[in-house]
């Protein structure tokens, strides 16, 4: 299966507190997405990270790759209310034509952030 | 600019009733793609197209459902004989290059 695995299933943190959450995957990928669930702005892109990268940075995201563990992580720094949501991890699944990619989503971390 | 629109938001329809959700991308992006999202669960891939063509239906769950874009613009995704178990929110997404997807706000769907 392509489909990433996140953990943990759900988070609850403190503002300011950092939160990480990891995704796991089996197959080999080209890239991997993270994505942000919330109820005000439905289903958004946060950070793309390619298989020949091991880390990006986006603002308060940082997000690692490590594809010989075939393991993703997001961090998200200095927590706000606002970050309180649902992450997905997204993976392209084959077969990948040019100019389009269908993505497979993981289930989730639910991200709580306690004021 | 615009985002990805997506009508109805919501929609609550009989078992056994036809519906249609419409999507309408973003302008200029040539893929368009379709998602059924249930309850605590990651979004589940339905149908892409490149343009007005299909490029890939095989996440469509039966013959039952069927989406088409003949303008290579707007979509309209269909399902006939609407069963119970069809109640999701259906999202559709749009991308320019193939990486990063544009979703819209979506569409519940609820068969009683």
């Amino acid at each position: 299966s392509q489909q990433g695995e996140e953990d943990p299933q759900a988070l609850s943190i403190q503002e300011g507190e950092n939160a990480t959450m990891n995704c796991s995957y089996k197959t080999s990928i080209n890239n991997l997405q993270w994505y942000r669930q919330n109820s005000g702005r439905g289903l958004v892109h946060l950070i793309l990270i390619r298989s020949n990268e091991r880390e990006k940075h986006s603002g308060r995201l940082r997000v690692t790759l490590d594809t010989s563990k075939k393991s993703s992580s997001l961090l998200i720094t200095a927590s706000r209310a606002a970050d309180t949501a649902s992450y997905f991890c997204a993976l392209p699944r084959r077969p990948i034509i040019q100019g389009a990619q269908k993505l497979v989503f993981g289930q989730g971390t639910r991200l709580t952030i306690n004021p | 600019g615009a985002g990805v629109s997506q009508t109805p938001s919501n929609k609550v329809t009989e078992k056994g009733k036809y519906v249609e959700l419409r999507c309408d991308p973003i302008s200029g992006h040539t893929a368009l793609y379709w998602y059924r999202q249930s309850l605590g669960q990651g979004p589940e891939f339905l149908i892409y197209f490149q343009g007005t063509g299909a490029a890939d239906d095989s996440g469509l769950p039966n013959d039952r459902f069927f989406a088409v874009r003949p303008e290579g613009s707007v979509s309209t995704l269909k399902i006939q004989r609407t069963e119970r178990g069809d109640s999701a929110v259906y999202l559709c997404a749009s991308s320019l290059n193939g990486d990063e997807q544009y979703f819209g706000p979506g569409t519940r769907l609820t068969v009683t």
